[in-house]
């Protein structure tokens, strides 16, 4: 247990129905991570946090996607109109200050069906 | 629990062997490097880091080697035991304090007795 946890570990979905994930990062860190991950392949970035402030979205968050962490503290991925390619494993990571090492929690499973 | 990486790359080690894992990355531009391991069912956990100032660099038991010229990046691991079995990814960071990173696509690693 790293001490990142993510809220559901699991969610099942229908197409075109809206998700929302919740991710609680170690108390400390002020920098939080969101990324996504199909089997096979590596973690691929998706959007970063610093305190509330959202610095860098990547080209993969299209406009159904949306991420806030409005207090510093916990963060929450919210996909919209899902569809059957948003099937992944999400991640959320987290570090403080320039230290580069991130803790990554277990992750939430999506699968829409 | 979750599996990652059905159809990675396989690398097969007797218990006690060492292991070699190897990685090219993308971008001559990047110059911070981690490689993470992970289980099944479990987020990716922080292995060791280097920086594109050095070509080398310690931890226990394992080792990480870096080659700009040829942008490969390698990790090996001493004494290879049955805990180390899992997936290992290596990172890229393009100059950005712990923001972007990019994963390769990973090497499972299959420690047998």
């Amino acid at each position: 247990d790293t001490g990142v946890s993510q809220d559901p570990r699991h969610k099942i979905t229908k197409r075109g129905q809206n998700v929302t994930f919740r991710c609680d990062p170690i108390s400390e860190h002020n920098r939080l991570y969101w990324y996504r991950q199909t089997l096979g392949q590596g973690p691929e970035f998706l959007t970063y946090f610093q305190n509330e402030a959202q610095l860098e979205k990547s080209r993969l968050l299209s406009d159904r996607f949306s991420a806030e962490r409005p207090k510093g503290s916990f963060s929450t991925l919210e996909i919209q109109r899902t569809e059957q390619g948003d099937s992944a494993m999400y991640l959320c990571a987290s570090s403080f200050g320039l230290d580069n090492e991130q803790f990554f929690g277990p992750g939430t499973r999506l699968t829409v069906l | 629990g979750e599996s990652v990486g059905l159809h990675l790359p396989t690398l097969s080690v007797q218990e006690g062997d060492n292991s070699i894992i190897n990685c090219a990355y993308s971008n001559s531009a990047s110059d911070y490097f981690i490689w993470y391991k992970q289980e099944s069912g479990k987020g990716p956990q922080f292995i060791i880091d280097i920086r594109s100032n050095m070509d080398k660099r310690q931890g226990q038991r394992v080792t990480v080697l870096l080659n700009k010229t040829v942008k490969h990046l390698s990790l090996q691991i001493a004494a290879t035991q049955p805990g180390d079995s899992a997936v290992y990814f290596c990172a890229e960071n393009m100059g950005n304090y712990g923001q972007n990173f990019v994963f390769g696509p990973g090497t499972r690693l299959s420690v047998l007795p």
